[in-house]
């Protein structure tokens, strides 16, 4: 079982539309999730960090981390084309001051005007 | 502006020639790092740095070298290029000290290697 599962899509919905993305993960140490955004022929940008449990708001974006259930989620409300993207989720587990990132393949984000 | 520059942006090269790829980061963080993107198979970390004089082994390292002499600066070198380290490559710096979030990614260094 792969350590981070995440759907590659490509995800399409219309413009307005409020975006659920997800990812899995098999290894209960993780403890600091985060949501990177990547555009084509960028460099992924960070766009969430959330340690342990719960939610995280920030504008328009919702990060949301179970741990019971090694499910993470980015909720995207009021999507606008310019959200088309790559989304990345990454994670990492505290040991010592430094942790390796484990990442997603991540899931394509298409949204039409 | 903060930021992480890579050079070049694009590469192509030869079997066995040696290259290197600069990254340089104008933040002074600690920790900087080299990842490659395949579809497929997603980022992947190949080596990261703690801080000068301080690297290690990532997930992918063969066929890698990197140094730290300055804080600022984190090269990848290839001594040797295969067909198969054709890829994306990225490198990124961070300075959180207890977790290692990946703020701040280059643009990305795209090799072909023939």
């Amino acid at each position: 079982q792969k350590e981070v599962e995440q759907d590659p899509g490509p995800l399409s919905v219309p413009e307005g539309a409020i975006v659920s993305l997800n990812c899995t993960y098999s290894n209960s140490a993780f403890q600091y999730f985060m949501w990177y955004r990547q555009y084509s022929r960028k460099g992924p940008e960070l766009l969430m960090y959330t340690y342990s449990s719960g939610n995280k708001e920030d504008g328009r974006f919702t990060a949301q981390v179970d741990k019971s259930s090694k499910y993470i989620s980015l909720f995207i409300r009021d999507s606008q084309p310019s959200d088309s993207a790559t989304y990345l989720c990454a994670m990492s587990a505290r040991n010592s001051g430094y942790s390796t990132l484990t990442f997603g393949k991540g899931t394509m984000l298409l949204v039409s005007p | 502006e903060a930021q992480v520059t890579q050079n070049p942006r694009y590469l192509i090269t030869v079997t066995g020639k040696k290259l290197t790829v600069t990254c340089s980061q104008n933040m002074n963080h600690e920790y900087m790092s080299w990842y490659r993107q395949d579809p497929g198979l997603g980022l992947r970390q190949i080596y990261y740095s703690m801080n000068v004089e301080v690297t290690d082994k990532g997930d992918v390292p063969e066929g890698y070298k990197v140094s730290r002499k300055e804080k600022r600066n984190f090269p990848l070198i290839l001594e040797s290029p295969s067909p198969n380290q054709t890829s994306l490559y990225f490198c990124a710096s961070s300075a959180n000290r207890e977790v290692r979030t990946e703020a701040f990614f280059g643009q990305g260094t795209r090799l072909t290697v023939v």
